[in-house]
């Protein structure tokens, strides 16, 4: 597709169990990025990918936040455990830019995930 | 850690009425970005500011970067019902770890 693609939108998981995210970018494009958004918050970074390499996983929350990006195109954000806390939607941005010094992004809609 | 305050936190205004929102930080930026997000949707970019004191235009939309490096507003001209959104500033520190920085956003509803 022309965007950006998430799936799946929604996830409802109980308290313990793993889930996996998964992120399309946009073809070609070079960096990508994970953000965590809490309700009522703006954007908070995760994680960022130039190609398949993992330059920056300063934000990852916990070691339980996990992502890869294998080829270089599509991306999986894995939670272990999950927690209540880690309510939120996962948005997915690519960038044509290299660097994670770029704000000009591309989103998807996000992948909201509801643990009880 | 840094900082965006971002005002007014909502807004609720008639159709047809300009609008005003602005982002402040104790910090440096080297350039502004003005999303905004609808319910069940990703932010979209409306406005990049690169350079102090620059003012830029996408319809009805301007958006300025302050003087100072550490403010940026935006304005709707002319509201209609489809400006209804949230509106986030973001902002690029300088120095090496240049992130971007989120504010908590503007809520925007208009009444028709």
């Amino acid at each position: 597709g022309a965007g950006v693609s998430q799936s799946p939108r929604y996830k409802v998981a109980k308290r313990g169990q793993d889930v996996a995210l998964r992120c399309d970018p946009i073809s070609g494009h070079v960096s990508l990025f994970w953000y965590q958004q809490a309700l009522g918050q703006g954007p908070e970074f995760l994680t960022y990918f130039q190609n398949e390499a993992q330059l920056d996983k300063s934000g990852l929350p916990s070691d339980r936040f996990f992502a890869e990006r294998p080829e270089g195109s599509v991306s999986t954000l894995k939670i272990q455990r999950t927690q209540q806390e880690d309510s939120a939607v996962y948005l997915c941005a690519s960038s044509p830019r290299t660097g994670k010094d770029t704000g000009e992004l591309f989103f998807g809609e996000g992948s909201r995930l509801t643990v009880l | 850690g840094q900082q965006l305050n971002q005002s007014p936190q909502s807004m609720f205004i008639q159709e047809g009425e300009d609008v005003s929102m602005n982002c402040t930080s104790s910090s440096i930026f080297n350039t502004w970005l003005w999303y905004k997000q609808d319910p069940g949707e990703g932010p979209v970019l409306l406005i990049a500011l690169y350079k102090a004191g620059e003012l830029t235009s996408n319809g009805r939309l301007t958006a300025q970067f302050g003087i100072t490096r550490k403010d940026s507003f935006l304005n709707i001209s002319a509201s209609i019902p489809s400006d209804v959104g949230i509106y986030f500033c973001a902002g690029l520190l300088t120095g090496n770890n240049r992130k971007l920085i989120w504010g908590l956003g503007t809520s925007l509803a208009v009444n028709p």
